[in-house]
């Protein structure tokens, strides 16, 4: 079962806007982390943020948390072509010694060159 | 290059089969971790093994079978296979039980005819 679900399931923007994807989960969480995937290809971790934390910037790349609305939000921004590619959050719910991420259908985000 | 290597990348096989997926985690993680992928289902966790032990399991078909050897690295069998089995399958690692990055693999297209 999906625990996380991404908003929107779909996204298209031209080159240098900004992309903000956003994840809902139902349950208390120990960490969420997002996920890139180009078609057909392997998972590529993007950012780590734990339940304490409300921010964190990568690169281009900007996540918040808000464990009271149990909701995180993506923004790339200045995209690329090269950002086509489709979004995961997965949440980690913690907790004894084991670890199952639970992941969103996804945001599917096209850059349009 | 996330350092976690899958063998086969593709393989077909008919109905009835069995097959095993291979992984190699990244240098000095001893958590791995298996996951399916498909159009309806979305990413599924199977099931994570920890320095030799299994730890979680998830949405994990009586059919399919995992282990973690004393390399750890892991092994997935699929046995009796459906044409419902046709998914990529991921496999994860990372360094403890909990609570770090997670990275994957660029998993095994398993194609059932």
């Amino acid at each position: 079962s999906q625990q996380g679900e991404e908003d929107p399931q779909a996204l298209s923007i031209q080159e240098g806007e900004n992309a903000t994807m956003n994840c809902s989960y139902k349950t208390s969480i120990n960490n969420l982390q997002w996920y890139r995937q180009n078609s057909g290809r392997g998972l590529v971790h993007l950012i780590l943020i734990r339940s304490n934390e409300r921010e964190k910037h990568s690169g281009r790349l900007r996540v918040t948390l808000d464990t009271s609305k149990k909701s995180s939000s993506l923004l790339i921004t200045a995209s690329r072509a090269a950002d086509t590619a489709s979004y995961f959050c997965a949440t980690d719910p913690g907790g004894a010694g084991s670890y199952q991420l639970t992941f969103g259908k996804g945001t599917k985000l096209s850059v349009i060159p | 290059d996330s350092g976690v290597t899958q063998t086969p990348k593709h393989l077909i096989t008919a109905t009835g089969q069995r097959v095993t997926l291979r992984c190699s985690p990244r240098s000095g993680d001893l958590s791995v971790y298996w996951y399916q992928q498909s159009l309806d289902q979305g990413l599924q966790f199977l099931i994570q093994y920890y320095n030799g032990e299994e730890r979680a399991k998830g949405n994990i078909l009586e059919r399919f079978s995992a282990q973690q050897f004393p390399d750890l690295h892991s092994e997935l069998n699929l046995s009796s296979l459906e044409l419902g089995d046709s998914a990529l399958y991921f496999c994860a690692s990372s360094v403890s039980h909990s609570g770090n990055t997670i990275y994957f693999g660029e998993g095994s297209w398993l194609t059932v005819v």
